[in-house]
């Protein structure tokens, strides 16, 4: 089993749309987990941590569920340049374990 | 904002060649890790580096890899002879403190083994 499952997409979308990523991991030792974005050929860059209490940052809202191990990440009000690969992201003994990543297209 | 830079950001080798990728952490940061990530594929995690050693490696990082922070400012990975499989991009990762979510990430250097 994957440690970090993601549904690969792609996530086709109309701007202003809300879309939501799913997350599942299998080490249930991971403490903290997180959201990160990459471009195209790029880098990842964090986008936010996730906690069980949830968080919200703008229009990214991300949640934790200990108890399923999944992890969410609902993004409102989408924008062309939210265009990108979502990865998910857990830490597990001080390294990052990424899933393979969510590709979501924000259409005009 | 202070960066991690990675050079080049594009390297080209033959089979069976070494290769050194260099990596300019963000000056006050203690931790360093490399990642590598094949096209189409997941970010894998390689090995984590602290106080001149290797805190931990993955099952990837074989005898063909090392690191080095030769002279405390560079930090470098070593592939000592290189396959066709070696091909991907690397990440150089730096943190202030333990904890890899604080990590901030290179640009990366594109390796193609020809």
């Amino acid at each position: 089993r994957k440690e970090v499952e993601q549904d690969p997409g792609p996530f086709n979308v109309p701007e202003g749309a809300t879309v939501a990523f799913n997350c599942t991991y299998s080490n249930s030792a991971s403490q903290s987990f997180f959201w990160y974005r990459q471009d195209c050929r790029k880098e990842p860059k964090l986008l936010m941590s996730v906690y069980s209490s949830g968080n919200e940052d703008g229009r990214f809202t991300a949640q934790l569920n200990r108890a399923s191990q999944y992890i969410s990440l609902l993004i409102r009000d989408s924008k062309l340049s939210d265009s990108a690969t979502y990865l998910c992201v857990a830490d597990s003994s001080y390294k990052l374990i990424f899933g393979s990543g969510t590709r979501l297209l924000v259409r005009p | 904002e202070p960066e991690v830079t990675q050079t080049p950001s594009h390297q080209v080798t033959q089979m069976g060649q070494e290769v050194i990728l260099r990596c300019v952490p963000i000056s006050n940061h203690l931790y360093f890790y490399w990642y590598r990530q094949i096209l189409g594929q997941k970010v894998e995690f390689l090995v984590s580096f602290y106080n001149n050693e290797i805190s931990e490696k993955s099952e990837i990082f074989d005898d063909q890899f090392s690191v080095e922070r030769p002279d405390g400012s560079n930090f470098t990975l070593k592939i000592r002879s290189t396959k066709l499989e070696d091909s991907a991009m690397y990440f150089c990762a730096s943190s202030e403190s333990e904890g890899p979510e604080r990590a901030f990430f290179g640009q990366g250097t594109r390796l193609t083994v020809v």
